[in-house]
């Protein structure tokens, strides 16, 4: 298994640009979810998704979206970027079974909007 | 609303035991973590306890959850230098669902 896998790194953006941060896991795991971390603070929630076909909103989803088409992919897109939105982004899965609760999180895309 | 307070900084010595607090205000937090953060790199979760329990170690590491005082800690013992990173406590109503995150504790192990 690859575990959870963020593309790209690294990614500067001009204020009002869109872009998309991808997220993937080969754990065929239901749950998935994304955070913000910014300095000095912990992982704030942006949006989640239980399944394929479903998401909804975290703590934090203004300027984001998110689509869960496949189990695999949780892809986030900002749609006009703020420099307010300059972060590190981090992409979560998970599963819960009879041994207990296992969670992946992703290398992280460390995005700066100028 | 809820809220998860951690102290900012611990410096112990290679060899000592680390003990990292956490509060949480939410009193129908159900799941409370415990995660690994090294420089550069996503979190690990180290381990998890459920409210109805009030202890739970996991070879070095021992979490003791006071849910009267709304309370949890993370002793790890025979700390080294590899433990040297940022630890966050978390916490939610559901198995890993709508995480809630203190602001993390930077540990520092010197030699």
């Amino acid at each position: 298994n690859a575990g959870v896998t963020q593309t790209p790194k690294f990614q500067v953006l001009k204020t009002g640009q869109s872009m998309t941060l991808q997220c993937a896991q080969d754990m065929n795991h239901e749950y998935m979810s994304w955070y913000r971390q910014d300095p000095g603070m912990g992982l704030r929630l942006i949006h989640y998704s239980v399944g394929a076909g479903i998401t909804d909103q975290g703590e934090v989803p203004n300027g984001y979206n998110v689509s869960r088409s496949t189990t695999e992919d949780f892809p986030l897109r900002l749609l006009s970027a703020a420099p307010s939105q300059t972060s590190v982004y981090f992409c979560a899965s998970r599963l819960t079974g009879r041994s207990g609760e296992t969670q992946y999180f992703g290398p992280g895309t460390r995005l700066l909007v100028l | 609303g809820e809220d998860v307070e951690q102290s900012l900084f611990l410096s112990v010595r290679e060899g000592d035991s680390s003990v990292i607090n956490c509060t949480y205000t939410d009193s129908s937090s159900t799941y409370l973590y415990w995660y690994k953060q090294e420089p550069g790199a996503g979190l690990q979760l180290l381990t998890y306890i459920f409210s109805n329990m009030d202890m739970k170690q996991d070879q070095r590491l021992t979490v003791l959850l006071n849910k009267k005082d709304k309370h949890l800690s993370l002793r790890i013992a025979d700390t080294q230098t590899g433990d040297s990173a940022i630890y966050f406590c978390a916490e939610s109503k559901a198995a890993g669902n709508k995480l809630t995150f203190g602001g993390g504790t930077r540990v520092l192990v010197k030699p």
